[in-house]
């Protein structure tokens, strides 16, 4: 079974300040990846996904996130982040029918 | 724009006794989840249904059982509450059969058992 690591689970930054999540997954077959956002109070919603193609996906909300198949990532971007952004995110790997999640990542953005 | 509607959004429970959550959606989807999360923990697959009629056990099946009870409803039932089991549930719906794409979530049940 595929599996989901998250680092930094906690991170706290700045207004305008640039935002990278990590994201790296153990699955040796073709993947489908993920990210989701949940906004305090709120229930999950999609981000932005990578199915095939362009390996550099962009989402809603000026997100963006790129797949490196060799180094089997898939980190999440925003070069500047607001406060509206404060928010837990999920990566989520899907290989052989199977979705798995990572922990999350809390990010808090400081106005 | 309904989608996906879990029922209670709160409850809380004795050790031992037993609830149903129940959640329902209308986008025709096929295939539907229940998932639990934790602090630190993420999200872990309880059960799912890959199509009316079957279901199938996730990572953290015990304690559980789930009826999809048609093409709309899957129902999470916990027959005796454990503390272990205190947790915000959520369901998950998508379009394929089987096969997951999109999950499209519900807003939550939290669940408190003392």
């Amino acid at each position: 079974a595929q599996s989901v690591s998250q680092h930094n689970h906690h991170v706290i930054l700045s207004e305008a300040a640039s935002l990278e999540l990590g994201c790296n997954y153990s699955y040796g077959g073709t993947v489908n990846l993920f990210w989701y956002v949940q906004y305090p109070g709120q229930h999950l919603q999609l981000l932005l996904k990578y199915f095939s193609g362009d390996p550099l996906v962009k989402g809603i909300k000026g997100f963006e996130a790129e797949f490196i198949k060799s180094k089997f990532s898939f980190n999440l971007r925003k070069p500047s982040v607001q406060w509206s952004d404060t928010a837990e995110y999920f990566c989520a790997v899907k290989g052989n029918n199977r979705l798995a999640f990572g922990k999350g990542n809390q990010v808090v953005v400081i106005p | 724009n309904a989608g996906v509607t879990q029922t209670p959004k709160f409850q809380v429970l004795k050790t031992g006794q037993s609830m149903t959550l129940q959640c329902a959606q209308d986008m025709n989807h096929n295939s539907m989840y229940w998932y639990r999360q934790d602090p630190g923990m993420g999200l872990r697959l309880i059960y799912y249904s890959a199509s009316e009629g079957t279901t199938d056990k996730g990572e953290v099946p015990n304690g559980y059982n789930v009826s999809r009870l048609n093409k709309r409803e899957f129902s999470l039932r916990l027959e005796s509450a454990a503390p272990s089991q205190t947790s915000v549930y959520f369901c998950a719906s998508t379009q394929e059969q089987g096969v997951i794409g999109e999950l499209f979530f519900g807003e939550g049940s939290r669940l408190t058992v003392l």
